[in-house]
């Protein structure tokens, strides 16, 4: 059964931590791996990873892929209040299927 | 942790047909519950907000007679995708919060099939 799982589900960190999210998957004929951050109402993109050990970077996040060990880490460096949000990893696969993790839910105190 | 579960995981209909959608809090009351869609190699897109006892309030663009929100529990919506068609093939997901400053929570999705 295809699957993503996401760790840690909720995490609390102060302002200008550093954090890493973690995502793994399980899935037949992989594609992509997407992140998404979601504040409100629809996740906004962050990155899609296709291949193994490219670091992708946008400011203060950055997100790499493992394809050998099946999983992808996002960080977000000098954490911001603004960051506060839900992550969500998504796997693309085979016949365009899209598998969701549960997200992992971000909350960083002044 | 806040759950929500989404049913079915996959279906597959016949044109003409009608399909419906469950998404259910767990362990947790949610007073808004989001419907989006998604089509192949693109992002998720926001169908709906559906607030328990009231009426969705559709994004524009959806048709609200052909997609129809029920949310009338506190852990309950659905979706219900009546005379589908297979162009309304596509990745049915939803999310769940039990207020602002809570966050929200997505189900797993539920992937249809319109043959």
């Amino acid at each position: 059964e295809d699957k993503v799982v996401q760790s840690p589900l909720s995490l609390v960190v102060h302002e200008g931590d550093t954090v890493t999210l973690n995502c793994s998957y399980e899935v037949t004929n992989f594609r992509s791996l997407l992140w998404y951050k979601q504040e409100k109402k629809a996740p906004t993109f962050l990155f899609m990873l296709t291949s193994s050990g490219i670091e992708k970077k946008s400011g203060r996040l950055s997100s790499i892929l493992d394809k050998k060990e099946l999983f992808s880490i996002l960080n977000i460096t000098a954490t911001q209040t603004g960051d506060s949000a839900v992550y969500l990893c998504a796997v693309e696969a085979g016949g365009f299927k899209t598998i969701f993790g549960a997200g992992t839910r971000l909350f960083v105190k002044a | 942790g806040a759950v929500v579960s989404q049913h079915p995981s996959r279906v597959i209909c016949k044109s003409g047909t009608s399909v419906k959608i469950e998404c259910r809090s767990l362990d947790f009351q949610a007073t808004t519950m989001f419907w989006y869609r998604q089509f192949p190699k693109q992002s998720l897109m926001l169908m709906a907000t559906s607030n328990e006892g009231s009426k969705a309030t559709y994004e524009q663009g959806v048709e609200k007679d052909k997609f129809l929100i029920n949310h009338a529990s506190l852990t309950l919506s659905t979706l219900t995708v009546t005379s589908a068609h297979p162009e309304d093939s596509s990745f049915y997901i939803c999310s769940a919060g039990a207020g602002a400053g809570y966050g929200y929570t997505f189900g797993s999705g539920t992937r249809l099939t319109v043959v």
